[in-house]
């Protein structure tokens, strides 16, 4: 079946370096969205990417989605503490479900 | 907004009971809900796919007659856990879909069963 997967599966860093994850699918998406964990909660949708080679920020957030739609990856510029979560990205493929990626934890300590 | 609630939050229930869990869409109708699994430290596992008005659509290796799901209108699915099992004890979280916005979660429902 289809598996979606997340590099580093855990990182942690110092507060105002930067954070990379990387999201790769073994199919093509339709879609893949990016969502944020916190420790306890549940997931928080931050964004989603459609066309290939797209890239949006938020603020110091950059969601890029591969040319052949097939990867994304997210990038946290300056991190701060309140960064401190379980990133995860979901690919939708042509039908309607979401399939999660594996998800990469970030700590960050001060 | 986009506000999915879940109930309950938490439920601790005997070995061989049923549980069940109600996600709702507060502020939208979601024709298309999700339930997942999560166990601790792990991602989110999709375990079916439940449309408003129709039968739900299980996932591979998921068991339709334990994990029963009822979409009966636009804001509610719920999901009952059949004669519950300790292996059965888990996060279990559901989403709400709002047309192209993306999938809207629930804050989730720890299930322990003892």
């Amino acid at each position: 079946g289809q598996q979606v997967m997340q590099i580093p599966q855990y990182q942690h860093v110092q507060e105002g370096e930067d954070f990379t994850t990387y999201c790769n699918s073994s199919t093509t998406l339709s879609n893949i969205q990016w969502y944020k964990q916190r420790p306890g909660g549940h997931p928080v949708f931050l964004i989603q990417l459609v066309k290939s080679g797209e890239v949006k920020k938020q603020k110091r957030l950059t969601f890029q989605f591969g040319e052949a739609k097939k990867n994304s990856s997210l990038h946290i510029t300056a991190t701060q503490t309140t960064d401190v979560g379980t990133y995860f990205c979901a690919g939708r493929t042509s039908f309607q479900k979401l399939v999660f990626g594996t998800g990469t934890r970030l700590l960050v300590s001060p | 907004g986009a506000v999915v609630s879940q109930h309950p939050s938490w439920v601790i229930c005997k070995s061989g009971t049923s549980v069940k869990i109600e996600c709702r869409s507060l502020d939208f109708q979601a024709t298309t809900m999700f339930w997942y699994r999560q166990f601790p430290k792990q991602s989110l596992m999709l375990m079916a796919t439940s449309n408003e008005g129709s039968k739900a659509t299980y996932e591979q290796g998921v068991e339709k007659d334990k994990f029963l799901i009822n979409h009966a209108s636009l804001t509610l699915s719920t999901l009952t856990v059949t004669s519950a099992h300790p292996e059965d004890s888990s996060f279990y979280i559901c989403s709400a879909r709002k047309s192209e916005s993306g999938d809207y979660f629930g804050p989730g429902t720890r299930l322990t069963v003892t």
